[in-house]
């Protein structure tokens, strides 16, 4: 299995441009978490799905932020627009059951840098 | 709800020597708990993972952690320390309800020196 599987590994975008983060969960596992780290605030999460419904996006900071999940193979966490303070590294993770025994799988992460 | 809280933001240890990074919980059962290790630009790798039974668990790279439900704790050791153990760890909590998102902590940054 190739594990989580993020795209852009790196963003570079200049202030009120719209960016768009890819995510590809491991096959069969049904849950999707989208997280952000800074070396302020640490890891937070900002939304999670289970069987491709969003169950939880009470992190999200605002609504510039907005995460979809049209399938189970693929959810997508996007800003419009961006701002300086959204740069951070943004990790997706995905496991089977929740928190329920397996942990997660993260992915390698996109670092975005807005300008 | 439960809560995680690793009291050490960052440690240096010399190369060889043990190590042993602090986790506690805070959680009304038994939970499940996991170690894992971020490092530079990369994602978390599960180190372990504790469930039930055995309170001492095994996870790769040599690295083992022990529950102690009395302590709420949740310690990982290391007997001898490589300089590629250098990474930021990260302790987190889940519930056996499993309807709630894992809590990590907030992380200890090893330095590991000559």
């Amino acid at each position: 299995d190739a594990g989580v599987i993020q795209s852009p590994r790196h963003e570079v975008t200049e202030m009120g441009q719209e960016v768009t983060l890819r995510c590809k969960p491991i096959s069969g596992h049904d849950y999707l978490f989208w997280y952000r780290q800074t070396m302020m605030r640490g890891l937070e999460l900002l939304i999670y799905f289970n069987n491709n419904v969003p169950i939880d996006d009470s992190g999200m900071p605002e609504d510039r932020f907005s995460a979809k999940m049209p399938n189970a193979s693929f959810s997508t966490l996007k800003i419009q627009p961006s701002e300086p303070r959204d740069s951070a590294v943004y990790f997706c993770a995905s496991s089977l059951g929740g928190d329920r025994g397996h942990g997660y799988t993260f992915g390698s992460g996109t670092r975005l840098t807005v300008v | 709800a439960q809560s995680v809280t690793q009291p050490d933001i960052h440690i240096t240890v010399s190369e060889g020597a043990s190590l042993e990074l602090r986790c506690n919980y805070s959680y009304g059962a038994t939970p499940y708990l996991f170690w894992y290790v971020q490092s530079p630009g990369q994602g978390l790798q599960l180190l372990l993972k504790y469930f039930s039974g055995d309170t001492l668990v095994q996870g790769i790279k040599g690295f083992e952690a022990e529950f102690k439900r009395s302590q709420s704790s949740f310690n990982l050791r290391k007997p001898s320390v490589h300089w590629s153990d250098a990474a930021e760890y990260f302790c987190a909590v889940g519930t056996t309800s499993g309807n709630t998102p894992l809590v990590f902590g907030k992380g200890t940054r090893l330095s590991v020196i000559a």
